[in-house]
Order: C-alpha cells, then sequence, then structure tokens
C-alpha cells in the first residue's frame, strides 16, 4: 500500500537553479494538489488538479508550475529557485467528488534554497 | 480568494483538560473536515463533516460543520499527552479545490 510517495525528502538548491519535486499515487485518484508549509502559515495550495490534462492555480502559484500527463503523477517543477521557496512541500490526493473525500498526504519535501 | 481562519494559533492545557478549536471563512464550503500533524510526517484526517449542521465525533474527538456552513468547530474531550501536535481545519471550496486553515498548535502538559 504506497499511497502517495514524494521524492526527494530533502534538497538543498542554489538560487536560479530548476528542480522537479515528484508525487505518484497508485489509488486512482483524480484530485492531486501540492502545498507548501512554512512556520506559523498553515498548509497553503500552489496548484492541484481535478484529473489528467487540468491543472489550476492555487492560493500561492508563483514560481511554480505543474503538468499533469497521468492519473497517477503531478510533478511540481520549480524553475528558477528562491529563498523564499524554502518550505516543506506536500502532495496529496483524493478522490473526486462532488464532494471530495480524505485528502491522503505524502510525508513531505524539504527543500532549502540558498 | 478562500480564506480560513482558525483559531486559537496555539493552546497549552494540563493532561485531562477539554480543548476546543473552530475555523471560520467568509465563503461557503461544501466540506469541512479536520486534521492532525505530527512532526516530520503529513497531516492525518480526523474527523470529515459533509453536511451543514452536521455533529460527528470519534472516540474523544467531536466536530461540527456550522450551519451556515461558514464555520466548523473541533473539540477533543479529556486531553491526554500524545494529543499534541498541529490540527488543521480544511474546506472544500466552489472551486473545487482544499484549504487550509493556519493550524493550531497544541501542547499537553502532564
Amino acid at each position: 500500500n504506497a499511497g502517495v510517495t514524494q521524492t526527494p525528502k530533502f534538497q538543498v538548491l542554489k538560487t536560479g537553479q530548476s528542480m522537479t519535486l515528484q508525487c505518484a499515487q497508485d489509488m486512482n485518484h483524480e484530485y492531486m494538489s501540492w502545498y507548501r508549509q512554512d512556520p506559523g502559515m498553515g498548509l497553503r495550495l500552489i496548484h492541484y488538479s481535478v484529473g489528467a490534462g487540468i491543472t489550476d492555480q492555487g492560493e500561492v502559484p508563483n514560481g511554480y508550475n505543474v503538468s499533469r500527463s497521468t492519473t497517477e503523477d503531478f510533478p511540481l517543477r520549480l524553475l528558477s529557485a528562491a529563498p523564499s521557496q524554502t518550505s516543506v512541500y506536500f502532495c496529496a490526493s483524493t478522490s473526486r467528488g462532488p464532494v471530495y473525500g480524505e485528502l491522503f498526504f505524502g510525508e513531505g519535501s524539504r527543500l532549502t534554497v540558498l | 480568494g478562500q480564506q480560513l481562519n482558525q483559531s486559537p494559533q496555539s493552546m497549552f492545557i494540563q493532561e485531562g483538560e477539554d480543548v476546543s478549536m473552530n475555523c471560520t471563512s467568509s465563503s461557503i464550503f461544501n466540506t469541512w473536515l479536520w486534521y492532525k500533524q505530527d512532526p516530520g510526517e503529513g497531516p492525518v484526517l480526523l474527523i470529515a463533516l459533509y453536511k451543514a449542521g452536521e455533529l460527528t465525533s470519534n472516540g474523544r474527538l467531536t466536530a461540527q460543520f456550522g450551519i451556515t456552513r461558514k464555520d466548523s468547530f473541533l473539540n477533543i474531550s479529556a486531553s491526554i499527552p500524545s494529543d499534541v501536535g498541529i490540527y488543521f481545519c480544511a474546506g472544500q471550496g466552489g472551486n473545487n479545490d482544499m484549504r487550509f486553515g493556519a493550524g493550531t498548535r497544541l501542547t499537553v502538559k502532564p
């Protein structure tokens, strides 16, 4: 029972570098999303997808790109990393509606941008 | 955008005390959920609420979906040390996205 798998768990980048955080789920969930968690800010929605080929912006999308070519995968791309993107990133998925069920979370990816 | 205002930000209580936290929104939500996060892990669902006015219990936890669909509360009775963690409310809004409150950090003193 893999659930939601995120890689890598830890990453250090220099300002201006690019990278992709991977997220995969094996529960055939339509809805997938990326959150970032910063102290005192809770979980803020970056991007989400309600199905393959469909993505939409959340609260804090700037500096991040996503794509959803398959139901299983939802990678998050940082094109030019900035120190403000230092955070813990969580991928989550759930079956889709019309009312969403439980969001299942990955273990998180801790990103540091120097 | 849809904002969730969660309070209090933090709570320090004695073991055995009851705890109450709540979330409010300026927008209507279709679903309210309550999660708990332990250090170094992702949030885990505690209670899900799907109907306005719904009151649901899960052991020592009780949560309600406000009748206006703009608020929810979570109560924890007879707290124990393992209740320590960060509690988040979350809601499904009209854009079909899931938003989270800023969290309530709970500390339980033995």
